[in-house]
């Protein structure tokens, strides 16, 4: 069966510090992946999806990138983090027009 | 642009009684509408997935029905439990694209 891991659950990091949220899906091949972003009391907003490897489209321009290095891999970046990015990051996979999301990282930057 | 809303956008009912939350998008061109439990703190759970060519899909207790003319979904709940405390999204899949639009959400607590 398809799992999907993302990781870390939690995270506190400074203003200015670099950022990488990882995210790994078992069980199936070529996927499409996204990385979603959650904030307080607001809707889910979609910030990356990908349909393979290094094929990145970007919803939201904003601080962040995301990279697809391998098939089942996808991987949230930033540079310089923003009070602003903080949040609640979930990760997701889609085949067959059904997506499944991961437990999330809650992000946030002091 | 496909905009999703979910009514209402919190509910509060005793335990037992039967649900039903509203989805509403401004865009009848979808693939596929697909509904998740979203527990305090963590990930999303799917629910139900009902294909454009569908008219309702069961699981359980649950069942969700689309009118794509029109624009709505509904989730019907029977017989509310405490455990069903959550909350609940609903999110479109639109043609030609690979992405999924959500509502807000409707948070939902069913007292014991």
């Amino acid at each position: 069966s398809q799992t999907i891991h993302q990781w870390p659950a939690t995270l506190v990091q400074p203003v200015g510090s670099p950022l990488s949220l990882e995210c790994t899906v078992e069980g199936t091949s070529n996927p499409n992946l996204y990385w979603y972003r959650q904030a307080a009391g607001r809707g889910l907003q979609l910030l990356f999806y990908s349909v393979g490897i290094g094929q990145i489209s970007s919803e939201v321009p904003q601080n962040l990138s995301a990279s697809r290095p391998q098939d089942r891999q996808f991987i949230l970046s930033s540079k310089k983090l923003l009070l602003s990015d903080s949040g609640f990051y979930l990760c997701a996979w889609a085949q067959n027009t059904e997506a499944f999301f991961g437990q999330g990282t809650r992000l946030t930057v002091v | 642009k496909q905009e999703v809303t979910q009514i209402p956008a919190a509910l509060s009912v005793p335990e037992g009684e039967n649900l039903v939350l509203n989805c509403s998008f401004t865009d009848s061109a979808i693939y596929n509408l697909q509904w998740f439990r979203q527990d305090p703190g963590k990930g999303l759970t799917s629910l139900l997935l009902i294909q454009s060519s569908q008219r309702e899909q069961t699981s359980g207790r649950l069942n969700a029905s689309l009118d794509k003319s029109s624009g709505r979904s509904t989730l019907y709940i029977a017989a509310s439990q405490p455990g069903d405390s959550a909350t609940y999204l609903c999110a479109v899949n639109p043609s030609g694209t690979y992405k999924y639009i959500f509502g807000t959400g409707t948070r939902l607590k069913v007292l014991a």
